[in-house]
């Protein structure tokens, strides 16, 4: 079985400070990692992945497989970064493997 | 290229009935998935469509039906509703094959 855990439901932090939203997963083979996030008023939208290495909006995010985590880091936030953050894994690129599984996201509130 | 659509917005209907939601996928892309968003939780996958077939399957009653058409634009549908089944649902497309799942708006439905 495959599941994503986001241990916090919200994160509150000044503009300039630096964000770390937390993400664990189990999965028995080699996942794929994904951050999705909902801006007010918005679909919800690919950030970033892991097999991409990229860096988006300030964003990145490394997969550990030791500790089956893919947490999202941004050294200093901004205001336009609120909005809802969820991490996602799916088993594999296409097939039948293709399905997302999601965490329960975090709010990221970032205040002036 | 509109992206993903839903129809409709929003939905009304109450304990015992049934209903369709409506979703077509963006331009190219082949495979639609759904995904039922319970408030306060994150994005939960119902099924999968391509090429007309359902292909996977989450873990939901067989109440939750769905349907492909040849233009790749996809049906859910629910019966008998229960109070439980209010929820934001969200079509998403991708290409078979392809790395990133694209998000409809989302049609919320409410069961009273």
């Amino acid at each position: 079985a495959q599941r994503v855990t986001q241990p916090e439901k919200l994160l509150s932090v000044f503009k300039g400070a630096p964000v770390e939203l937390k993400c664990n997963y189990s999965y028995s083979g080699s996942p794929e990692l994904f951050w999705y996030v909902q801006y007010s008023r918005q679909r919800l939208q690919l950030l970033l992945r892991h097999i991409s290495r990229e860096s988006i909006k300030g964003f990145t995010a490394d997969l550990n497989k030791g500790e089956t985590s893919f947490h999202l880091k941004k050294p200093f936030a901004q205001e336009e970064d609120s909005a809802m953050y969820y991490c996602a894994l799916r088993g594999g690129r296409g097939g039948a493997n293709s399905k997302l599984t999601f965490g329960k996201g975090i709010t990221l509130s970032v205040r002036p | 290229d509109a992206g993903v659509t839903q129809s409709p917005t929003h939905l009304i209907k109450t304990r015992g009935q049934q209903v369709t939601l409506r979703c077509s996928p963006k331009s190219g892309h082949d495979t639609v998935s759904w995904y039922q968003q319970a408030l306060g939780q994150g994005p939960q996958f119902i099924f999968q469509y391509y090429e007309e077939e359902e292909r996977q399957r989450g873990n939901f009653p067989d109440r939750f039906s769905g349907h492909q058409f040849p233009n790749y634009s996809s049906e859910l549908n629910v019966n008998a509703l229960l109070l439980g089944d209010s929820a934001l649902y969200l079509c998403a497309s991708s290409l078979e094959w392809g790395n990133e799942q694209f998000f409809g708006p989302g049609t919320r439905l409410t069961v009273l």
